[in-house]
């Protein structure tokens, strides 16, 4: 089955700065890479989302890259702010109906 | 993004006692639903999967029997946790997907159950 590591389990960094989180998944036939925001004691929240027919994406500040050959995927964050501070999750599947399989998380913190 | 509204958002009950959590889909059909059990400062787990009108598929481990999933609806499932223990204490959150949706998942807000 599909596993999922997810890379570094705490990130800090200063307010306006970048951050980085890696991805590598296992099964070859995963082709759908979603990433989660998750705040304390509150569900996971979709922030950005990739298919395997497309290298990169982006979103106002936030940005996925995907490397198929090399399996894995990597969330940028540039600009960064302390509400951008939570747990962060990559996932990834292959095909519709089936469940995610989550990554471990990476804790962000943004200070001021 | 799609709306998927669980409820209660927190529950504490006394060991032995069963609970239930809802899951609703509120502006989509959800065709499948899956729900993930999260420990403190872990990732989610996925518990089982659902489609609408068909027994949940269990994952390993997990005691269908125990946690009783239905599926009735395009718009709701329920998770059903059956004598309850301390070792049931955690937070459950149900997740929903549907044509509508496309591929994305949508979560709810989860659950967090306290077993006394």
């Amino acid at each position: 089955g599909e596993n999922v590591e997810q890379h570094p389990s705490t990130l800090s960094v200063q307010e306006g700065d970048s951050a980085v989180i890696k991805c590598t998944y296992s099964d070859s036939a995963s082709n759908y890479f979603p990433w989660y925001k998750q705040e304390l004691g509150k569900g996971p929240q979709l922030i950005i989302d990739i298919r395997s027919n497309v290298g990169e994406k982006k979103d106002q500040r936030i940005a996925v890259t995907l490397n198929k050959t090399a399996k894995h995927f990597s969330l940028h964050i540039t600009e960064t702010q302390p509400e951008d501070s939570a747990v962060y999750f990559c996932a990834a599947r292959n095909q519709a109906g089936t469940a995610l399989i989550f990554g471990k998380g990476t804790t962000l913190s943004v200070s001021s | 993004g799609a709306v998927v509204s669980q409820h209660p958002s927190w529950v504490i009950c006394k060991s032995g006692t069963s609970v239930k959590i809802e899951c609703r889909s509120l502006d989509f059909q959800a065709t499948t639903m899956f729900w993930y059990r999260q420990f403190p400062k872990q990732s989610l787990m996925l518990m089982a999967t659902s489609n609408e009108g068909s027994k949940a598929t269990y994952e390993q481990g997990v005691e269908k029997d125990k946690f009783l999933i239905n599926h009735a609806s395009l718009t709701l499932s329920t998770l059903t946790v059956t004598s309850a223990h301390p070792e049931d204490s955690s937070f459950y959150i149900c997740s929903a997907e549907g044509t509508q949706s496309g591929e994305k998942l949508f979560f709810g807000s989860g659950t967090q159950l306290s077993v006394l």
